[in-house]
């Protein structure tokens, strides 16, 4: 059975603070990606990382990955209030092409950014 | 419409009641999903359909029936169901895998509460 964990489960960070959740996950697998929710909302895509080595940026927010490892990780830097959400990454470990997505969610780090 | 669109978006229902969610995709996408998310629990996998197969989560309970006429909608029939089946249930949808990233596309959730 897939695992994925993450952690820390609960960050409160200083605006202007650079910080990193990390996602480990139990299986082999190529696919991960990170999601963002606010409270009372849906689930926003943020990366989709196919491959080991991949890195992706977006603003103050880079999420990369290592196969080999088992481990995603999502780097914040200089943090800003905007981005006090819940943060999960996903796993897929299906190889075969033409068949749905059945991704594994870790449990989310809540991230608090405060002035 | 655009995205991924879910009603209602609140639901309180009695355990004896029958109701049903609807989830409706304006993204061309051939796969969709249920996804139900507990207070503290990881976003559990509940159905999927697409074009070649439907999987169901083993672990789910047969008081949930889903539902999929087409690759736009995706209903999920609700009866006779328990308190602790109180959650967020959340809707996606995908293209299927093989050239496609598998990336998820969320909808806003019909809240559930059962009395």
């Amino acid at each position: 059975e897939l695992k994925v964990e993450q952690n820390p489960l609960f960050l409160s960070m200083q605006e202007g603070k650079n910080y990193t959740i990390y996602c480990n996950y139990s299986t082999t697998s190529d696919r991960l990606y990170w999601y963002r929710q606010d409270p009372g909302k849906s689930l926003e895509s943020l990366f989709v990382l196919l491959s080991n080595g991949a890195v992706k940026q977006e603003g103050r927010l880079m999420a990369s990955l290592d196969t080999k490892a088992r481990l995603s990780t999502l780097h914040i830097t200089a943090a800003v209030h905007d981005l006090s959400a819940t943060y999960f990454c996903a796993v897929d470990i299906l190889k075969n092409t033409g068949t749905a997505s059945k991704l594994t969610f870790g449990t989310g780090t809540r991230l608090q950014v405060t002035l | 419409e655009t995205g991924v669109t879910q009603t209602p978006r609140h639901l309180v229902m009695g355990m004896t009641n029958k109701k049903s969610l609807k989830c409706e995709q304006h993204l061309g996408h051939n796969a969709m999903y249920w996804y139900k998310q507990s207070a503290k629990k990881p976003l559990e996998l509940m159905f999927v359909y697409s074009l070649e197969e439907r999987v169901e989560n083993n672990s789910v309970p047969s008081r949930f029936s889903p539902e999929c006429p087409n690759s736009s909608h995706l209903f999920l029939h609700l009866h006779t169901l328990q308190p602790e089946d109180s959650a967020l249930y959340l809707c996606a949808s995908s293209r299927v895998r093989g050239a496609n990233t598998g990336e998820l596309f969320f909808g806003e959730g019909s809240r559930l509460t059962v009395l």
